[in-house]
């Protein structure tokens, strides 16, 4: 199974900030054949389910707005939110999509300052 | 507008069986996999299976040690999930999440708005 881990578990920006999530795989989510990353972030606010917000590891889903970003190929890959907003606190998640069983990150909380 | 709509909360004894539908719209849904995460109250994500909707291929996390069934109704456009001898610690909000992709792997664009599972005695 590929493990998927995050860093940090949590933190607190103050609004207007940068932030970046990291996560790492334990094994390369990049395809050969694509050269696609299987990688893909979502956003989790309390009592809702997941949003997605980035797949293939860089490519935003329709609707998300511009400050979030993701990078990284192979077993590294982050999440930044450029300006933090009061509407992103909640928990994100990364999971690979290369190969079963599909796997999370263990999340990341985060909070405002 | 593309949405998948899951039944409502569940509770049972330990050792008994749920089954949680998911009934999609707005898509094609032989044309995409369904699948199953959950969330232990507090905890992260757990991915469950999988049900190829058109062709019925399934597949499934260990993890569940064939507990876990997986069926699509392609005339009502609703996929379930079944889970047998349920155990306290099987105790979470259970969703399913739409394959983005029509081929091939994806991330999932899509998911139910969740169905509470309570195991207790």
């Amino acid at each position: 199974d590929i493990v998927m881990t995050q860093s940090p578990d949590s933190l607190a920006v103050s609004l207007g900030e940068r932030t970046t999530i990291n996560c790492k795989s334990s094994q390369s989510v990049l395809s050969d054949s694509n050269n696609k990353n299987y990688l893909a972030w979502y956003q989790q606010k309390p009592g809702q389910p997941p949003k997605l917000l980035i797949h293939w590891a860089s490519t935003r889903e329709s609707g998300v707005p511009d400050r979030f970003s993701g990078s990284g190929s192979g077993t590294d890959f982050s999440l930044t939110i450029s300006s933090l907003q009061a509407e992103d606190v909640a928990v994100y998640y990364c999971q690979q999509y290369y190969s079963s069983p599909l796997t999370f990150g263990g999340g990341t909380k985060v909070q405002i300052k | 507008q593309v949405q998948v709509v899951q039944s409502g909360a569940e509770v049972k004894k330990p050792g008994a069986s749920v089954k949680v539908s998911c009934r999609a719209s707005g898509y094609t849904f032989s044309s995409y996999a369904m699948h199953w995460v959950r969330q232990a109250p507090g905890q992260g994500l757990e991915w469950m299976a999988w049900i190829n909707a058109g062709n019925g291929d399934t597949r499934f996390s260990q993890t569940f040690h064939g507990r876990v069934t997986v069926s699509a109704d392609t005339s009502a456009s609703t996929a379930y999930m079944e889970l047998s001898s349920l155990r306290p610690e099987d105790t979470a909000i259970y969703y399913c999440a739409k394959w983005a992709t029509v081929t091939g792997p994806g991330a999932f664009d899509i998911w139910g708005q969740g169905t509470m599972v309570t195991v207790s005695s």
